[in-house]
């Protein structure tokens, strides 16, 4: 199955702790997208990466939250000194091109609780 | 500010009825209009999309609808099956032509009775 992958599943961190969460985008998609969905809302856009570059980070909160996508490897987003609020389900897209037909496909999203 | 509304938070159908599921939008630069589907514990899965310059698509059980002059999209699925049971989300692109990112609304649960 060559669809988005993510890890981990689940990431529990205590406050105050950095959060990895990593994604793998379907094979020969360039472009990697990542949202959020906090407890009882929709998704909400983070940032937009293409391979070694941010296209556009508008969604991504100021301080703390950091994303890559390297030449080779995965996409990292990265929480640093995690707080309570910051506890939900985050997905991350990929596609192939960006075209206006392009489609994001997601993978099965990274829970993250923090106690 | 809420640029996109599901107002429906959950439906009820029966097996072989249609299922209708709407979406309201304030912003008139959206050009692209998608529809996805979530299970439980798993990712948003593409259903259906349309351009700005249709006011309809149709896939097999699923066809969407576009008034732009209303603003309103819809998601028909006819017949409706068990297996449709799960949040439908729509999601919208700003100027598709440059930019990716999609712009969602809170979702609508889908329960199809057997």
């Amino acid at each position: 199955n060559a669809g988005v992958m993510q890890n981990p599943r689940h990431l529990v961190r205590r406050r105050g702790q950095e959060a990895r969460l990593r994604c793998s985008p379907m094979k020969g998609h360039s472009h990697v997208y990542w949202y959020r969905q906090l407890p009882e809302e929709g998704l909400k856009f983070m940032v937009y990466l293409q391979k070694e570059n941010i296209i556009d980070e508008s969604g991504m909160p100021k301080e703390r939250f950091s994303a890559e996508f390297p030449k080779e490897g995965p996409s990292i987003l990265r929480i640093q000194q995690v707080v309570r609020g910051d506890s939900a389900a985050y997905f991350c897209a990929s596609s192939r091109v960006a075209g206006i037909k392009n489609i994001q496909y997601f993978g099965a999203g990274t829970r993250l609780s923090v106690l | 500010d809420q640029q996109v509304k599901q107002n429906s938070p959950s439906l009820s159908v029966q097996e072989g009825r249609i299922s209708i599921l709407n979406c309201d939008y304030t912003n008139s630069m959206f050009d692209y209009f998608l529809w996805y589907k979530k299970y439980p514990a798993e990712g948003p899965t593409f259903l259906i999309s349309i351009s700005s310059i249709k006011d309809k698509n149709e896939d097999g059980r699923f066809t969407v609808f576009l008034n732009k002059s209303a603003k309103h999209l819809s998601l028909h699925i006819v017949p409706s099956q068990p297996g449709d049971s799960a949040v439908y989300f729509c999601a919208f692109i700003e100027n598709a032509g440059n930019n990716r990112k999609l712009i969602w609304g809170l979702g609508t649960s889908l329960a199809v009775n057997p």
